[in-house]
């Protein structure tokens, strides 16, 4: 079946450093592909999304480029806030192979900004 | 902007008692969706709805049960809660455009539930 697989955390930067959070996935269908972002004590916030291959999402100063040949979608910031401490999720969702807008969650990568 | 509320933030319940989560949407969203969060696992799907009094199972619907009577209503129901049912649970919904395609998901808050 279809899977996320997100590196393991925590990730520990300090305040304008260059952020990636690696991301890769599995699917028999074209899915679409996601990146949400849990801040704490709340739910989750979708960041950013991409369609199709090649596709570039952003939000936030966050990008995140759909790579079909290598089947990755690796979350990207040039320079975090302590502000953008949060867990954050990449997920897919593969209609063609589960029939409905279903979302596979990677298991969440936390990452921890200091001043 | 959309509003996904869950009834409750913390609950705590004993072994054995039936348990209601309630989540409640207000843009007229046509799919609602129920999943938990536990470290290290991520979120899994336990049930789906895309339409009133329609449901479906997902990855872990074991133990579970929901009801959807109305539109912005979507409750999760613990038949008889276990303590391996202590976790975050989530409540999602999404809309349908006008060529049938699904929306991306908005989240509530999460209802921390503890079973004792």
């Amino acid at each position: 079946g279809d899977s996320v697989t997100q590196m393991e955390g925590p990730v520990t930067l300090s305040e304008e450093a260059f952020l990636t959070i690696n991301c890769t996935y599995t699917a028999t269908g074209y899915p679409s592909l996601f990146w949400y972002v849990q801040y704490p004590g709340e739910g989750l916030q979708l960041l950013l999304k991409a369609t199709k291959a090649d596709d570039k999402g952003s939000n936030k100063g966050f990008e995140a480029t759909y790579r079909k040949e290598t089947t990755s979608f690796h979350l990207e910031k040039g320079s975090v806030q302590v502000s953008d401490s949060a867990v954050y999720f990449c997920a897919l969702s593969d209609p063609q192979a589960t029939g409905f807008q279903k979302l596979v969650f990677g298991t969440g990568t936390r990452l921890l900004v200091s001043p | 902007d959309v509003k996904v509320t869950q009834s409750s933030r913390y609950l705590v319940k004993r072994t054995g008692e039936k348990v209601f989560l309630e989540c409640v949407q207000d843009m007229d969203h046509e799919n609602m969706f129920w999943y938990r969060q536990d470290p290290g696992l991520g979120l899994r799907l336990i049930y789906f709805s895309y339409d009133v009094k329609m449901k479906e199972k997902g990855d872990i619907p074991e133990g579970y049960s929901v009801s959807r009577e109305k539109k912005e209503r979507f409750s999760l129901i613990l038949e008889s809660a276990s303590t391996n049912q202590t976790s975050m649970y989530l409540c999602a919904s999404s809309s349908r455009d006008g060529t049938g395609i699904n929306q991306p998901q908005h989240f509530g808050d999460g209802t921390r539930l503890s079973i004792l």
